[in-house]
């Protein structure tokens, strides 16, 4: 029972470069979180998924799209990216979010993106 | 919006000593969950404990347990029997009302247990 994986752990691009963060969860959650964070910024939503065919935006969306491919995986994808998106982006999961209520949420190892 | 502050940047402690972090939110709902997450240097996010809004009781696990205060809207962590493992960054979290299931984080306080 591995949890929440991620990959890469770390990657470094180029500004205007595009890429896509893996996460995937393998404890049959039915909501996953992509979050950013930022020094002295603690963690912020960029995206969510309440269950598998849906996606929302958080507080920070702009610059990232999401796909729920299943409903164990849930990728963040930069399309342009730019040296404001450097941070560590860490994705969760939880049993069952949104309106049915909240439970934990778990979280991956993160992965720490530089953008030059 | 709901809010979530943690005024303390950083504290430390002595190893075996008692440490209390602390943190306020501001929300206009009445029904929600508050949660205490540890973030070690292998950036890993752990949760160390959760709180519902309508259990007066507060939560306790283990060496850690809170003081919630809900008039006051305060939310703080106490840490007995400290240990070197504790060293982390430790975040409060909130999620409740139109929010459920989406966490919002305070800004973390670093804790340095000394031996």
């Amino acid at each position: 029972n591995a949890g929440v994986t991620q990959t890469p752990k770390f990657q470094v691009l180029k500004t205007g470069q595009s890429m896509t963060l893996q996460c995937a969860q393998d404890m049959n959650h039915n909501s996953m979180y992509w979050y950013r964070q930022d020094p002295g910024m603690g963690l912020r939503l960029i995206y969510y998924s309440a269950s598998e065919g849906t996606t929302d935006k958080g507080e920070v969306p702009n610059g990232y799209n999401v796909s729920r491919l299943n409903k164990r995986e849930f990728s963040l994808r930069l399309e342009s990216a730019a040296p404001s998106q450097t941070s560590v982006y860490f994705c969760a999961s939880s049993e069952e979010g949104g309106l049915a209520g909240t439970d934990t949420q778990y979280f991956g190892p993160g992965t720490r993106l530089t953008v030059l | 919006a709901q809010t979530v502050t943690q005024s303390q940047p950083e504290m430390s402690v002595q190893e075996a000593e008692t440490v209390t972090l602390s943190c306020t939110y501001d929300t206009s709902e009445n029904n929600y969950y508050l949660f205490w997450y540890k973030q070690p240097p292998s950036r890993q996010m752990i949760l160390v404990i959760r709180q519902e809004a309508y259990k007066q009781q507060n939560a306790t696990e283990n060496r850690f347990s809170v003081n919630f205060q809900k008039a006051a809207k305060s939310f703080s962590l106490k840490i007995s029997d400290s240990q070197l493992g504790d060293t982390a960054m430790y975040f409060c979290a909130f999620t409740g009302g139109t929010s459920y299931g989406k966490l919002t984080f305070g800004q973390g306080t670093i804790l340095t247990v000394h031996p």
